[in-house]
């Protein structure tokens, strides 16, 4: 079954370091792994995704890399600012026939320190 | 719209009660989610529609909870009974075929007193 885990729980880091935070998932046939930020009392927002033919993709300071026989996927910041505090979704889109869902793991609590 | 849009943006209700909670996802999306979001953590699937079929509900937590959306496009939760511990922010997303971004809507805040 879809079940996504999710490291560190909490992380802070200085402004100008990186940040990376992984995912595992168990299902194999997964194929689609997005990234939310949700900022305090707002809704999850994408800012990242890979599908499962791609190893790495990136968006200016953000990238994820994928893993496919390990079952894990990673996003990383680079040059953090203040502004990246958030938590940070990771997400699987696994199932078969009609009957896919989004399943996402419980979150990362990032605090850039200025 | 342009947006996914929920209704209302906030409830509160006595212990015992119903409440229907709505959302309006983005015109032509087929996928449908319904999560729900306690403070400090990750949203927790409740049910998936694919068109006017729910394709998943096994994350619904009992018989009280129920979930529509006759027409393929506004979903109604409802919730009979309410419970102080569903108390919690619902939340409302829709993408269009298989992989592709789901957006969020802003919410509905359950407060059950």
């Amino acid at each position: 079954g879809e079940n996504v885990e999710q490291h560190p729980s909490t992380l802070s880091v200085q402004e100008g370091d990186s940040a990376v935070i992984k995912c595992t998932y168990s299902d194999s046939a997964s194929n689609y792994f997005p990234w939310y930020k949700q900022e305090l009392g707002k809704r999850p927002q994408l800012i990242i995704d890979i599908r499962s033919n791609v190893g790495e993709k990136k968006d200016q300071r953000i990238a994820v890399t994928l893993n496919k026989t390990a079952k894990h996927f990673s996003l990383h910041i680079t040059e953090t600012q203040p502004e990246d505090s958030a938590v940070y979704f990771c997400a699987e889109l696994a199932g078969g026939g009609s009957n896919y869902k989004l399943t996402f793991g419980k979150g990362t609590l990032l605090t850039v320190n200025p | 719209g342009a947006g996914v849009s929920q209704t209302p943006s906030n409830k509160v209700t006595e212990k015992g009660k119903y409440v229907e909670l709505r959302c309006d996802p983005i015109s032509g999306h087929t996928a449908l989610y319904w999560y729900r979001q306690s403070l400090g953590q990750g949203p927790e699937f409740l049910i998936y529609f694919q068109g006017t079929g729910a394709a998943d509900d096994s994350g619904l937590p009992n018989d009280r909870f129920f979930a529509v959306r006759p027409e393929g496009s506004v979903s109604t939760l409802k919730i009979q009974r309410t419970e102080r511990g569903d108390s919690a922010m619902y939340l409302c997303a829709s993408s269009g075929y298989l992989g592709t971004e789901a957006f969020f809507g802003q919410g509905t805040r359950l407060t059950v007193v």
